[in-house]
């Protein structure tokens, strides 16, 4: 069974479309993230919500936003693509607010041309 | 900012062979963890040691912390193939609200 999930694995797109990208848990866990890594494999934090409320918004493009229709969810809508876009995306969850191991998705590579 | 640095960024040892890599950290943390991530695959969690913690170990794997020095060493014993990967750490501060914050992680190449 997969413990988190994403949706498309990949995505090659025009710039200035809009796109999204879905998460989904069945751990039961509260805390749901989305990471981003770049071309040189370094990873940060873009969102976290706890409980379908957004709890980390680091310094993110509003072009970016996230949406959890409830907790087992996290979807991520990207506006206006830019090829600076281009990255492999992570969902991550974890079991409560503040819990510490983190459990990954697979993620979404994303190629913007 | 990037709060963690790695080293080496890369390791290439035969099979049997030990590997260590250094993770260093620029704030207080709240405990230290480290993951791998095969080729195109995502992040598998592999040890937590907490800051009260000076060493831990699972199976193969051996991590130190030193809060003092703000450092942290992830040791594999015994390499196998299958442990050809990337290794990241990643610190969590108390007040992170369960943020990781990732080093640029360190490419192991096992070979047979």
């Amino acid at each position: 069974d997969t413990a988190v999930s994403q949706t498309p694995k990949y995505l090659v797109t025009q710039m200035g479309n809009d796109k999204s990208i879905k998460c989904e848990q069945n751990l039961g866990h509260d805390t749901m993230y989305w990471y981003k890594q770049d071309s040189k494999k370094f990873l940060k934090i873009m969102f976290s919500y706890n409980n379908k409320e957004l709890i980390i918004n680091e310094t993110v493009p509003n072009r970016f936003s996230p949406k959890s229709p409830d907790k087992a969810h996290l979807n991520l809508h990207i506006n206006s693509l830019e090829l600076g876009d281009s990255a492999v995306y992570f969902c991550a969850s974890s079991a409560g607010f503040g819990q510490e191991t983190q459990y990954f998705g697979p993620g979404t590579r994303l190629l913007v041309l | 900012s990037q709060q963690g640095e790695e080293d080496p960024q890369a390791l290439s040892i035969q099979e049997g062979e030990n590997a260590t890599m250094n993770c260093s950290y620029k704030t207080s943390i709240n405990n230290l963890q480290w993951y791998r991530q095969n080729s195109g695959r995502g992040l598998v969690h592999l040890i937590l040691i907490r800051s009260n913690e000076r060493e831990k170990h699972s199976g193969r794997l051996r991590v130190t912390l030193d809060t003092s020095k703000k450092s942290s060493s992830l040791l594999i014993t015994a390499s196998r193939a299958a442990d050809t990967a990337s290794y990241f750490c990643a610190s969590q501060r108390p007040d992170s609200w369960g943020k990781l914050q990732f080093g640029a992680g360190t490419q192991v190449v096992v070979t047979p």
